[in-house]
Parts: structure tokens; sequence; C-alpha cells
């Protein structure tokens, strides 16, 4: 069975420091992997996703995820946070069969502090 | 500009009525999903449809509805058997179904929040 797990509900940063935003996964074979944003009262914004190749992936907005096959994780990060990125992040998983239903998170609210 | 048109934005229900909220795509997706949104839960499935005048089940259909009869639309109904109903409702489309289209990005509309009195 797929399952995300993102163990912060809640995670706070000063604006200018690095964030990262955790996230771990369970699927049969190798996974699609996707970040998405919500801002408040909004649908999803997709941010990034991996699906085979470089383990480093490059998104919307300066944020990046790293694929660690070995950890199953899919962490999103950003190298300087801005007030701006305060919002709900959803890590989502699909596997590669013809199921093909995409598996969200929890979620994990980032505030970032001026 | 192409994206996903979700209405009404707010409804209020009584207990015991039925609601439809609706969903239009003219992005010309041929998968459409319903998900609902409940804080610290993320988004749990609740119905998803790959063709037209098909749909199956997802995680927690039941006390709803959903009807697939063109490409563009994609209504939910919330029936008087939907126990909790209260939740912020998020519709989603992406193209391409099956394996090949795994990878494809979900868009999603900006959602409708049903709150039952």
């Amino acid at each position: 069975a797929q399952s995300v797990a993102q163990p912060e509900d809640q995670v706070n940063v000063a604006e200018g420091n690095p964030l990262t935003v955790k996230c771990t996964y369970s699927v049969s074979g190798n996974p699609y992997l996707f970040w998405y944003v919500q801002y408040p009262n909004r649908g999803l914004q997709f941010l990034l996703k991996y699906i085979t190749g470089d383990n480093l992936v490059k998104g919307s907005y300066g944020f990046e995820a790293e694929f660690n096959k070995s950890q199953t994780s899919f962490h999103l990060k950003k190298p300087s946070a801005l007030v701006s990125d305060s919002a709900l992040y959803f890590c989502a998983v699909r596997d590669r069969t013809g199921a093909n239903n995409l598996f969200f998170g929890t979620g994990t609210r980032l505030t970032v502090i001026p | 500009d192409g994206g996903i048109t979700q209405s009404p934005k707010y409804l209020f229900r009584k207990e015991g009525q039925n609601v439809t909220l609706s969903c239009e795509q003219n992005l010309n997706h041929d998968a459409m999903y319903w998900y609902r949104q409940d804080p610290g839960q993320g988004l749990r499935l609740i119905y998803y449809s790959q063709i037209v005048n098909d749909f199956q089940k997802g995680d927690i259909a039941e006390g709803y509805s959903v009807s697939r009869e063109k490409k563009e639309s994609f209504p939910l109904t919330v029936t008087s058997a939907q126990k909790n109903p209260t939740a912020f409702y998020l519709c989603a489309s992406k193209t391409g179904t099956g394996g090949l289209g795994g990878a494809n990005v979900l868009t999603f509309g900006a959602g409708s929040r049903l709150t039952v009195l």
C-alpha cells in the first residue's frame, strides 16, 4: 500500500534562513513524488516532481527537493526563506501501476518569521 | 485561460439536504478527481473518473455520488447519508491515464467550502 508521512505539522523558520519540510514515503516499486503548496482558501499548486534521473529536483519559486531512495525520503528545501513562502505544503506519491492515484501526506504548515 | 472552475465557493446546508458541487475544466484533461480536505488529515480521495461515463470510488466515497456525462464536467453530490459533510472540497484534473499518465501533474480548482448548519 502507498503512504506518505510528513512528520512535522508545523515548521517555523526565520526569513533568510534555509528551510526544510520533511517527507517520507512507502510504495511498491519506484515512485513518482510531488510537492504541492496551498495558500489559504485556495486549491493546491504544483511545486515540483521527481520522475527519474537526477535525485535533486528543482521547482518553482526557488524550491528544490532531494530524492533519497535508501531513506525513502523526498524532503523539500529552499536556501533562503521568504515571508511569502508561508503556506501549507503537501507531499504526494503515486506508484507506477495502472491504478495511478495520488496519495497525499497530512501537510506541513510553514511559517516564515520576519 | 485554461483551468478548473469550482462553484459555489461557499455553501451552507441544513442537515438532511443533498447538495451538488460543480467542477468544470477547459483543459481537455482525461481524468478528474474529488478530494476532501479536513484540518490535520490532508487530502482524501472521494471519487475519480478517467473517462466519460465511468468513475471509481476513492477512499471515502460513502455518502457521496458523482457523474461524468461530459469530459469537462464532474459534479459531486453530497448526500444526506454523509454524516460529517462540513469540509473543504477540491476538484482536480490531469491529462493521461494509467501508467503513462502517472507522472502528470494534477491541476486543482480553488475549492468549495461546505458548512452544515
